[in-house]
């Protein structure tokens, strides 16, 4: 079965820290790949999309991602992460060929001020 | 605000018994998706509706039914509930008929089961 894995369950960071957090997935096909956040007391939301082109992707709040075909993985990075980034991250894979998004289990970030 | 509303959010139910959870969608959005979130886990896709018909669906048995009404809201019942249908149930809309894009989600329905 297709799956979705993200390495890290827990990461603490300082401010001003960069970031990485790692997403790899096991579907061999054409997918779309996203960045979900979930900040404290609100609902999931967008951070960023791959559909196609440029594997290096920007989305909101200085995120980016890069994906690399090869190694199945689209991982999260931000060079300098503020207090305000403590979140949940979920990475999603749609498989184009049923558009059916699975999700990896989520990271919970604490940035310590 | 996404504009996606979900109710309850939060209700409690013995086993054996059903439950119906409502989603109304963002405006101008005609894809709803339903999703289970266990504690520690990510969100599992339940399935999909597009235009009131089921275009989709994750590996949930049968007493997961839904259904999505003209005004493109959504229900989402469970029959005969079991002790690991606690969950987080989250309705996300999307303008996607085919594909699912992004999608909006709502604050969840908390389900316990006891």
């Amino acid at each position: 079965a297709q799956s979705v894995s993200q390495h890290n369950h827990h990461v603490i960071l300082s401010e001003a820290a960069s970031l990485e957090l790692g997403c790899n997935y096991s579907y061999g096909g054409t997918v779309n790949l996203f960045w979900y956040v979930q900040y404290p007391g609100q609902h999931l939301q967008l951070l960023l999309k791959y559909f196609s082109g440029d594997p290096l992707v920007k989305g909101i709040k200085g995120f980016e991602a890069e994906f690399i075909k090869s190694k199945f993985s689209f991982n999260l990075r931000k060079p300098s992460v503020q207090w305000s980034d403590t979140a949940e991250y979920f990475c999603a894979v749609e498989q184009r060929s049923n558009y059916q998004l699975i999700w990896g289990a989520g990271t919970k970030l604490i940035i310590k001020p | 605000e996404t504009g996606v509303t979900q109710s309850p959010t939060h209700l409690i139910k013995t086993r054996g018994q059903q439950v119906t959870l409502r989603c109304s969608s963002q405006s101008g959005h005609n894809t709803v998706s339903w999703y289970q979130q266990a504690l520690g886990q990510g969100p599992q896709f339940i399935f999909q509706y597009y235009r009131e018909e089921e275009n989709g669906r994750g590996n949930f048995p049968p007493r997961f039914s839904g259904l999505q009404f003209p005004n493109y809201s959504s229900e989402l019942n469970v029959n005969a509930l079991e002790l690991d249908d606690s969950a987080l149930y989250l309705c996300a809309s999307s303008l996607a008929g085919t594909g699912i894009g992004e999608l909006f989600f709502g604050e969840g329905s908390r389900l316990t089961v006891l």
